[in-house]
């Protein structure tokens, strides 16, 4: 059974940083693109940033670029978010999310973790 | 500002059936990338229910069915239940953007 536990989530500042985690199992994580989807409270999904299995290639939405970075460390099968320069806007649930499908395009997410919640706040 | 559209709400009675649409352009679905459809329960994380617009993930009942046809694509619930009621998603690559785009998402009520 895939498995995809989040961690580090915390209230943070304006302007701050933080760093998400994201233990998978059940799985070779290494064979797999993940991805971060955030839910902001009561609104909808947006797709955050992508890494490819190998973990050379990353894209991210235009909202994050230049401020996140996300890695991974398959030796350990985690997956990274390092959030900079954080905003109010930022605040939502971040999920760990396994990617699936042939070219990148048209990946589909099929495991999702719960969640770990970033509240940015003064 | 979610670039694929769908309507904030759609109802119908149990066993009815009731279609969620996903409107973008040409630089999403227009442009041939797949579309996926996620739904979510209150308080849960999102869950895969069509796949590769038209395909159902292992476990999900074929009364869920996916279809596409120019720039917009549909979600189809057949014998609505109430196990149904959750938030659902549509998900697509926008090549304008250079990555993937969800739709604003639709709550389905079961009257």
């Amino acid at each position: 059974e895939v498995q995809l536990l989040e961690s580090g989530g915390d209230l943070v500042q304006p302007g701050g940083s933080l760093r998400l985690s994201c233990a998978a199992s059940g799985f070779g994580f290494s064979d797999y693109g993940m991805t971060w989807v955030r839910q902001a409270p009561g609104k909808g999904l947006e797709w955050v940033a992508v890494i490819y299995k190998e973990g050379h290639i990353t894209y991210y939405a235009d909202s994050v670029k230049g401020r996140f970075t996300i890695s991974r460390d398959n030796s350990k099968n985690t997956l990274y978010l390092q959030m900079n320069t954080l905003r109010v806007e930022d605040t939502a649930l971040y999920y760990c999310v396994k990617a699936q499908g042939g070219r990148i395009q048209d990946w589909c997410f099929d495991s999702w973790g719960q969640g770990a919640l970033v509240t940015v706040s003064s | 500002q979610s670039v694929l559209t769908q309507p904030p709400s759609v109802s119908g009675a149990p066993g009815q059936r009731v279609t969620i649409s996903c409107t973008g352009n040409n630089s999403n679905i227009g442009a041939g990338y797949a579309v996926h459809w996620y739904h979510q329960l209150p308080g849960t994380a999102p869950k895969l229910v069509i796949y590769l617009t038209t395909k159902r993930p292992s476990g999900v009942p074929d009364r869920f069915s996916g279809s596409k046809s120019g720039t917009s694509a549909s979600l189809a619930i057949t014998g609505l239940q109430a196990e149904d009621e959750a938030d659902y998603y549509c998900q697509s690559y926008d090549s304008s953007l250079r990555g993937y785009v969800f739709g604003t998402g639709t709550k389905v009520t079961v009257l």
